[in-house]
Order: structure tokens, then sequence, then C-alpha cells
């Protein structure tokens, strides 16, 4: 059983709605992350929190929303999205000591998302 | 940009064989290296990864090597199961800067 949990596993959703996907890690881990897969394409990063401060936002559009309420939880609010935006969305949690990305990415299954 | 990639996007063995995953990767200053296996409908799982002080680590049925001198690097599954049937890609970063991943190399295991 993994140590991130994502809900919901699968969102439909038209491009009008609001919704929003939930991540929680049950790992201790200090940092959370985001990220969105398409097919046949590398990972891409959207944002980062580390201690529920957000240091990094990837050049994501502002139809994306994330929000880090504690070190444990992790929301994306999703608004007026394009059918593009389909995709697997991936949450990853890692415990980072000192420089930043020098610990393994802890991932949950992701929400498979489609924009109709 | 960075660039991560695989010399193959597809690989069949059969089961009890020895797989070799391989990874290229473009930047000389990289410094930490991750493998992932995701299987369908799961997210990506931590396999084994190296430091680029080591050229080699092993791990249960697994062995990460790295060259640094052509900027590659390989996963070896040792015994091969139909478990092992899955997507596997690497992961590249340096000095703190964020992960850079690869496209995945689709391992299909006959049995």
């Amino acid at each position: 059983e993994t140590g991130v949990t994502q809900t919901p596993r699968h969102l439909v959703m038209g491009m009008t709605n609001k919704k929003s996907l939930k991540c929680e890690q049950h790992l201790g881990h200090n940092a959370m992350y985001w990220y969105k897969q398409s097919a046949k394409k590398p990972l891409e990063l959207m944002f980062v929190y580390s201690l529920e401060e957000r240091v990094e936002n990837n050049s994501v559009p502002s139809r994306f929303s994330p929000e880090c309420p504690n070190s444990s939880h992790l929301f994306l609010h999703l608004h007026t999205l394009q059918p593009e935006d389909s995709a697997l969305y991936l949450c990853a949690s890692s415990q980072e000591q000192g420089a930043f990305y020098n610990s393994p990415l802890h991932f949950g299954n992701g929400t498979r998302l489609t924009v109709t | 940009g960075e660039s991560v990639g695989l010399h193959l996007p597809t690989l069949s063995v059969q089961e009890g064989d020895n797989s070799i995953i391989n990874c290229a990767y473009s930047n000389s200053a990289s410094d930490y290296f991750i493998w992932y296996k995701q299987e369908s409908g799961k997210g990506p799982q931590f396999i084994i990864d190296i430091r680029s002080n080591m050229d080699k680590r092993q791990g249960q049925r697994v062995t990460v090597l790295l060259n640094k001198t052509v900027k590659h690097l390989s996963l070896q599954i040792a015994a091969t199961q139909p478990g092992d049937s899955a997507v596997y890609f690497c992961a590249e970063n340096s000095a703190g800067n964020q992960f850079y991943f690869g496209t995945g190399t689709s391992l299909t295991v006959i049995p």
C-alpha cells in the first residue's frame, strides 16, 4: 500500500466545472509535489511545497491552483480547464535534508483526469 | 534544457532471463539518479538510486550501473519475473535542481 494516497482516482469534468484533487502522505515527509503525466511524455513538475510553503511554480497556468494546508496534505484546485489538460496527475512527497531534490520522490497512484 | 532518454521504447524478455534497461542523459553535472517502475494504473514506484560518486549499486535482484564518461545509466533485473512487467524510467538531477524524467521503456515478460 502506497504511503501517498490520492483521491479521486478518476475524474471527468467539463470545461466550466470546478473540482479539486486531494493528496495525503503518511510518510512524515516535509516536501510535497504535483506532477502531470501525459501519454508518451516525461513527467512534468507543476508545483513544489516545502514545509507548507510553495517553493516552485513551474510556469503552470492559473487554472491550476495548489493548496498545502499542512505538511501531510496537498490539494490541486481546478477551474475552467481545457481538453489538453486531460492527463494523470501525480502527487509525490520526499524528505528533504539540506539541499533540495536530494532524496527520492514517493508517488501516489494518481488521479486520471478527463476534461470534456 | 535537460534531456533524459531511453534507447528502446519496448523490451520483451523470457521469464527467468536477465533484463537490461538503458537510459542516456545529457547534463554532465547530473549527480543523482533514480530508477522508477510504473505498473498499469499505478504511480511510479522507487526501485533504486545512485549518486555520481558511485559506478554501481545493487538491490534485491536489481543493479544500477552509472557510466559518467558516456552519460549512461542502466538497470539490470536478474531472473525477470512476470511481475516485473511495467514501464521503467530514469530520473536525474544536479545540485538541487528539479528531477528530469525519461519517457520510459515498457518491459514485457513472456511466461
